[in-house]
């Protein structure tokens, strides 16, 4: 079955530092999601890339879909404390019948 | 409009019983998918419903079901539980069923969850 991976899984920087995650699928995506979920809460969408190579920015956040479609980054520019969380990527298949896979998830923690 | 919401918010039962949440979708939204986030397996896709009709379902055993009613709401069932259902169940909702790429709004919208512990 379809499997995605994200590195680092867990990564600690201080404010202002840059932080990077990866996520890897096992197969081929029609697209991929970004969700963000702060601790003790939900999920909560912050982006969709739907083209090979696309990349999108979101003031500090830079999002990547890769040529393949295989994989997908998300990088955030001098972080502050409100970024801490965990970020999931979530691909789909191609297909109506394809359901929304999450990777694993990478959780950033930021410190003064 | 209101936010996906979900109940209980938190639940305690023991091995062996059964127990049942409810998720309300977004007004408008006729997807509701449900999920289980653990620590140690992430957030694990447990089915998907659209128009009273599971359109698709992850691998969880038989013991895991749920439906959804003329209004978009959910229910999920777990029978016979088992101290590794303990667990945050998620749901969320969408506005349609997930197919072409192109459908930009196809993002889920979570709820706050049920904090599930199986005693």
């Amino acid at each position: 079955g379809q499997q995605v991976m994200q590195i680092p899984q867990y990564q600690h920087v201080q404010e202002g530092e840059d932080f990077t995650t990866y996520c890897n699928s096992s197969t081929t995506l029609s697209n991929i999601q970004w969700y963000k979920q702060r601790p003790g809460g939900h999920p909560v969408f912050l982006i969709q890339l739907v083209k090979s190579g696309e990349v999108k920015k979101q003031k500090r956040l830079t999002f990547q879909f890769g040529e393949a479609k295989k994989n997908s980054s998300l990088h955030i520019t001098a972080t502050q404390t409100t970024d801490v969380g965990t970020y999931f990527c979530a691909g789909k298949n191609t297909g109506t019948a394809s359901k929304l896979t999450f990777g694993t998830g990478t959780r950033l923690q930021v410190t003064l | 409009k209101a936010g996906v919401t979900q109940t209980p918010r938190y639940l305690i039962k023991t091995r062996g019983q059964q127990v049942t949440l409810s998720c309300s979708p977004i007004s408008g939204h006729r997807s509701v998918s449900w999920y289980q986030q653990t620590p140690g397996q992430g957030l694990q896709f447990l089915f998907e419903y659209f128009s009273e009709t599971q359109r698709n379902k992850g691998n969880f055993p038989g013991r895991f079901s749920g439906r959804q009613f003329s209004n978009s709401r959910s229910e999920m069932n777990v029978s016979t539980l088992e101290l590794g259902d303990s667990a945050l169940y998620l749901c969320a909702s969408s506005p349609r069923l997930g197919g072409s790429a192109l459908h930009l709004d196809n993002e889920q919208f979570f709820g706050p969850g049920t904090r599930l512990t199986v005693l």
